[in-house]
């Protein structure tokens, strides 16, 4: 089954605590975002990667960090959390980033104390 | 800044009806079209796509684009209780590694 998959889906931790989240696709794209979803604010991109070694800041990076050694993971790091972070976060991919048509990962719920 | 904006809701239509959705956008030149629903809790899901001025049906959806005046929308027929979501319109820009825009959602809530 073709899916976006991403860890883990629920995380409670405090200020300054690193953490990562994953992100694994199965589908062969070439790209994945990072996206965090607030109220009233909607989705905003984090990063993204065109390909393997190849990444960009989004429109909101700051206090985040991504890799991408692999086509078919991108991790997401936050080296030190802090409550301006909690937020719903979504991986996505699609095959090229011209196409516009992505597929989502389920979505991690982070709080930050 | 490019932007893409709609209305947002909560857009309220009894079950049998239409409803429409509306989004426009601030970059004359964007090139292709999505929708995407997003139900409560859940990660948005892409159902319509379009690139060319018109309509374009599918199912009981259509989309329709009219480049000239900016502007995209999204009809329900026949809209049911299971298509209460959040539709967010997103616009893909001409230029180079622009990535996709998002708007930021019409809450569609369908009565039954």
């Amino acid at each position: 089954e073709a899916q976006v998959t991403q860890n883990p889906r629920y995380l409670i931790t405090v200020t300054g605590k690193k953490l990562t989240v994953t992100c694994s696709q199965n589908m062969n794209h070439e790209y994945m975002s990072w996206y965090r979803q607030d109220p009233g604010l909607g989705l905003r991109q984090i990063y993204y990667s065109m390909n393997v070694e190849v990444t960009d800041k989004g429109d909101v990076p700051e206090g985040y960090k991504v890799s991408r050694k692999e086509k078919r993971n991108f991790p997401l790091i936050l080296e030190s959390p802090s409550p301006n972070q909690t937020s719903l976060y979504f991986c996505a991919s699609s095959l090229t980033r011209n196409t516009g048509e992505l597929f989502f990962g389920e979505g991690s719920r982070l709080t930050v104390l | 800044q490019k932007e893409v904006e709609q209305n947002s809701g909560p857009l309220s239509v009894p079950e049998g009806a239409i409803a429409s959705l509306n989004c426009t956008y601030s970059d004359r030149v964007s090139q292709s079209f999505f929708w995407y629903r997003q139900y409560s809790g859940k990660s948005p899901e892409l159902i319509m796509s379009i690139y060319s001025n018109g309509d374009k049906e599918d199912g009981r959806f259509t989309a329709q684009l009219n480049k000239a005046s900016q502007y995209v929308s999204l009809l329900i027929r026949d809209s049911q209780p299971s298509d209460s979501a959040t539709y967010l319109c997103a616009v893909n820009p001409y230029s180079g590694n622009t990535p996709l825009v998002f708007g930021k959602g019409t809450r569609l809530s369908v009565i039954a």
